[in-house]
């Protein structure tokens, strides 16, 4: 089956420590998001890629890392600088610029 | 800069009956693309609707319709005969073709009463 996967669904980490966030894809898209979802809220762009070895920052980059080093592979870094990182983050990619994302189930993080 | 606005926080709709969900938006691009999503209380994002900005027809997929207003810079969407399983929440979204970059407005939170 097609598809994104997001690992882990949940994510429970100490105030300071790094943590990564998995996002793997099988649907051959060239394009893959992260965003973040506080409760109740919208979905916030973190970072976006359009292709290997490259990626943009999204209005809310700061305190978050990424790469891209495989098309099938996004993972996304909460590093210790991000203020408050416990939310939903969730996944997502497209094959092309008007066509419809495919989202991941998303992973729940709460740092502690 | 894209900017989606959704203005209504939540809303409350008797089953059967119809719903709209507004979505305004702002953008130089004069091509572009609209997007709804819907979200259930499980965190899924499920795509329910596409409009190109120079499609001439409105959007349809079965009870969901697109109410595509260019001038005004609208993207409504129509939710037809509701049902329980409709309560979630709704998300509007927009993409420029020459940038894969996708923004999202708030969401509105739609609760189907019986």
């Amino acid at each position: 089956d097609g598809g994104i996967t997001q690992s882990p669904k949940y994510l429970f980490r100490k105030e300071g420590q790094n943590v990564t966030l998995s996002c793997e894809q099988n649907l051959n898209h060239d394009a893959m998001y992260w965003y973040r979802q506080d409760p109740g809220q919208g979905l916030r762009l973190i970072y976006y890629s359009q292709i290997v070895n490259d990626f943009q920052k999204g209005d809310i980059a700061e305190g978050y890392s990424v790469s891209r080093e495989k098309k099938e592979s996004f993972p996304l870094t909460v590093t210790s600088a991000q203020k408050n990182p416990t939310a939903f983050y969730l996944c997502a990619s497209k094959d092309r610029p008007n066509t419809e994302a495919f989202f991941g189930q998303g992973t729940r993080l709460t740092v502690v | 800069a894209q900017k989606i606005t959704q203005t209504q926080p939540g809303m409350f709709v008797q089953e059967k009956e119809a719903v709209t969900l507004d979505c305004t938006y702002d953008t130089s691009d004069q091509s572009y693309g609209l997007f709804w999503y819907k979200q259930p209380s499980s965190g899924e994002m499920i795509f329910l609707i596409y409009q190109g900005s120079y499609d001439e027809q409105n959007a349809t997929e079965g009870r969901y319709s697109l109410n595509f207003q260019k001038a005004r810079k609208s993207a409504n969407l129509v939710i037809s005969a509701s049902q329980l399983g409709d309560s979630a929440m709704y998300f509007c979204a927009m993409s420029a073709p020459n940038d894969y970059k996708l923004s999202f407005g708030a969401g509105t939170t739609v609760t189907v009463r019986a």
